[in-house]
């Protein structure tokens, strides 16, 4: 079974709007962490935002937001007032305390902001 | 934020020839470091994880002796393809853990692009 699942393959927002990504996960591990990075066409992965399992709050770093549920498995990344550089590939992320190393990576969302 | 560096950027070989690229820490310790490759348009996958002074724990269908790690240091990590083929064009991404406290974040490379012709 997939640990991590991005269904949006590819999501458009205009600019200055908000857009949710989606994420959902699978673990039965009690604790865990969950992480955004963006990838833009560089390359390069930038971390966005981190959410604990044990955290009862969701994440917030600037623009963007973590919506965490966390009977649903869901750790959804919102961005608001969207701008033409967030254009780039979307990773949701996964690390089980259990297996420690092993960081679970969806498949990723292409995210285009039109002007 | 901690900063992961990776050399070359890109690189273009012939095939059979060897490639080493070299992943470092700059401002913190890693005791681990991870190795991606990633295809176009697909996600991350991991190939191995590597500590300080150890063995390269290699995942499943990774050839070790194609893709040799080294670790040698805190801040440096080194994957070498060797006898490179031109399937072995791919993205590769290297990530370091900062060592001390939860949530164990890590930090990624720029990438380095491989194509072997």
């Amino acid at each position: 079974a997939q640990k991590i699942t991005q269904t949006q393959p590819g999501m458009f927002v205009q600019e200055k709007e908000a857009v949710t990504l989606d994420c959902t996960y699978d673990t039965s591990d009690q604790s865990y962490g969950l992480f955004w990075y963006k990838q833009p066409s560089s390359g390069e992965m930038i971390f966005l935002i981190y959410q604990g399992s044990y955290d009862e709050q969701n994440a917030t770093e600037g623009r963007y937001s973590l919506n965490f549920q966390k009977a649903r498995k869901s750790a959804n990344l919102v961005i608001s007032a969207s701008q033409l550089g967030d254009s780039a590939m979307y990773f949701c992320a996964m690390r089980e305390a259990n297996t420690g190393n092993q960081f679970y990576f969806g498949t990723g969302t292409s995210l285009t902001v039109i002007p | 934020g901690a900063v992961v560096s990776q050399h070359p950027s890109w690189v273009i070989c012939k095939s059979g020839t060897s490639v080493k690229i070299e992943c470092r820490s700059l401002d913190f310790q890693a005791t681990t470091m991870f190795w991606y490759r990633q295809f176009p348009k697909q996600s991350l996958m991991l190939m191995a994880t590597s500590n300080e002074g150890s063995k390269a724990t290699y995942e499943q269908g990774v050839e070790k002796d194609k893709f040799l790690i080294n670790h040698a240091s805190l801040t440096l990590s080194t994957l070498t393809v060797t006898s490179a083929h031109p399937e072995d064009s791919s993205f590769y991404i290297c990530s370091a853990r900062v060592r001390t406290g939860p949530p164990y974040e890590q930090y990624f490379g720029p990438g380095t692009r491989l194509t072997v012709t």
